[in-house]
């Protein structure tokens, strides 16, 4: 059982660039989301989805992308990468009932120059 | 708007030493509170999960209250180890579905 699997664990991007970090799971959980974690501010979400199709905003969604195509998928998009997104970046779900722990995948590290 | 405080944020203790880790929260209208353990360089994992309608939660070493009234949860590791040496954050939901508000975490070094 894979858990929640991040790609790629390491990114460097030029300021201006565009990049797609990738997270699936394989637990058949109905919500998703995206968390930033940064030196001093811990973690912040980015987007969320609470099943196919539905996706909201978060905490800091500026600057952020996201779909939900399918129930195992929740790609978030960078659309001009900043040195401000430099952070690390954390992909999980849950089954979505209110009493269930989050699953963590293990991180993407993003580097803008 | 919700807040999550975790004091100190690093702890240091011989192997052996009972501890415990503090965690607070400004709005007293939750319905759980999950504690998570992060290895340096690695995801979060949820370690326990304590329902509004529970007091305590436990697993193994590991012992995780609530007083929901005073904005309060403690996590209570017993024994420690050095394999315990890591981040432990707490984080409550914030509205509906699975969204949490984190605390900025504690990092614990358990010394041989």
């Amino acid at each position: 059982n894979a858990g929640v699997t991040q790609t790629p664990k390491f990114q460097v991007l030029k300021t201006g660039q565009s990049m797609t970090l990738q997270c699936a799971q394989d637990m058949n959980h109905e919500y998703m989301s995206w968390y930033r974690q940064d030196p001093g501010m811990g973690l912040r979400l980015i987007h969320y989805s609470v099943g196919a199709g539905i996706t909201d905003q978060g905490e800091v969604p500026n600057g952020y992308n996201v779909s939900r195509s399918t129930t195992e998928d929740f790609p978030l998009r960078l659309l001009s990468a900043a040195p401000s997104q430099t952070s690390v970046y954390f992909c999980a779900s849950s089954p979505g009932q209110s009493n269930s722990p989050l699953h963590f995948g293990n991180g993407t590290r993003l580097t803008v120059t | 708007k919700q807040e999550v405080t975790q004091i100190p944020a690093a702890l240091s203790v011989p192997e052996g030493e009972n501890l415990v880790l503090n965690c607070s929260f400004t709005d007293s209208a939750i319905y759980n509170l999950q504690w998570f353990r992060q290895d340096p360089g690695k995801g979060l994992t949820s370690l326990l999960l304590i329902q509004s309608s529970q007091r305590e939660q436990t697993s193994g070493r590991l012992n995780a209250s609530l007083d929901k009234s005073s904005g309060r949860s403690t996590l209570y590791i017993a024994a420690s180890q050095p394999g315990d040496s890591a981040t432990y954050l707490c984080a409550v939901p914030t509205g509906a579905n699975s969204k949490l508000t984190f605390g900025k975490g504690i990092t614990l070094s358990v010394r041989p």
